[in-house]
């Protein structure tokens, strides 16, 4: 599976807008990117994924490098509610390859 | 309505019980999974069913066995429980080839 790399935390004030980086240098041409996120004590909701243009949602916006290399998780204006892991996943799209294989991720702190 | 539910959301139990936990999507997918996510926090998926067949088996123990009696559900039974298998278990959903997967609330076993 090919692998993500994400800074193990991350800290925000609340209202402001954030960036959650995500490097994937092995990625291959049919793997989309999806981000998902775990608040506590729940299971793990999806974010956001795309394939290699940009992407927007009532959630979030995804930013994907011209090259695929990496990509960036952004939360307009994040609020208390957004305190979660964030993580950055590689899905291929062939059949017994649609897993997620989750990393470590990014623990998002906001701060009052 | 619940999207992914899964019973019981916890589940107290001494070693060499055996154990079920099941699941239910109401969203029409054709593929459902489960995951486990330890005291560490990392979630690693376990199984996999497409339309009532195995599609993945991550080297779980054979003390783990997946049923799935439709598309709809998919029961995790575990034999002979022990120390090690206390950990959150997420079931989840998607469908092939679109989309993103949905996951439950989870259940918490622990296992004395």
């Amino acid at each position: 599976d090919a692998k993500t790399t994400q800074p193990n935390s991350m800290e925000s004030n609340e209202e402001e807008p954030v960036h959650l980086p995500c490097n994937h240098s092995t990625i291959s041409g049919t793997d989309y990117i999806h981000w998902y996120r775990q608040l506590p004590s729940q299971g793990p909701e999806y974010v956001i994924h795309g394939l290699t243009s940009n992407v927007n949602n009532r959630m979030a916006s995804l930013a994907i490098a011209e090259d695929r290399k990496s990509s960036t998780l952004i939360l307009h204006r994040a609020t208390l509610r957004d305190a979660a892991v964030y993580y950055c996943i590689l899905r291929g799209n062939n059949f017994g390859n649609e897993k997620l294989t989750f990393g470590t991720g990014t623990r998002l702190t906001i701060i009052p | 309505d619940t999207a992914v539910s899964q019973t019981p959301k916890y589940l107290v139990t001494q070693m060499g019980n055996d154990k079920s936990i099941k699941c239910e999507q109401n969203l029409g997918h054709d593929t459902m999974y489960w995951y486990k996510q330890d005291s560490k926090k990392f979630l690693k998926i376990m199984f996999s069913y497409n339309n009532k067949e195995l599609i993945i088996n991550e080297t779980v123990p054979n003390r783990f066995s997946p049923k799935s009696p439709d598309k709809a559900h998919l029961n995790l039974h575990i034999n002979s429980l022990e120390l090690g298998d206390s950990a959150v278990y997420f079931c989840a959903s998607s469908q092939r080839g679109r989309g993103h997967a949905f996951f439950g609330q989870g259940t918490r076993l622990t296992v004395v």
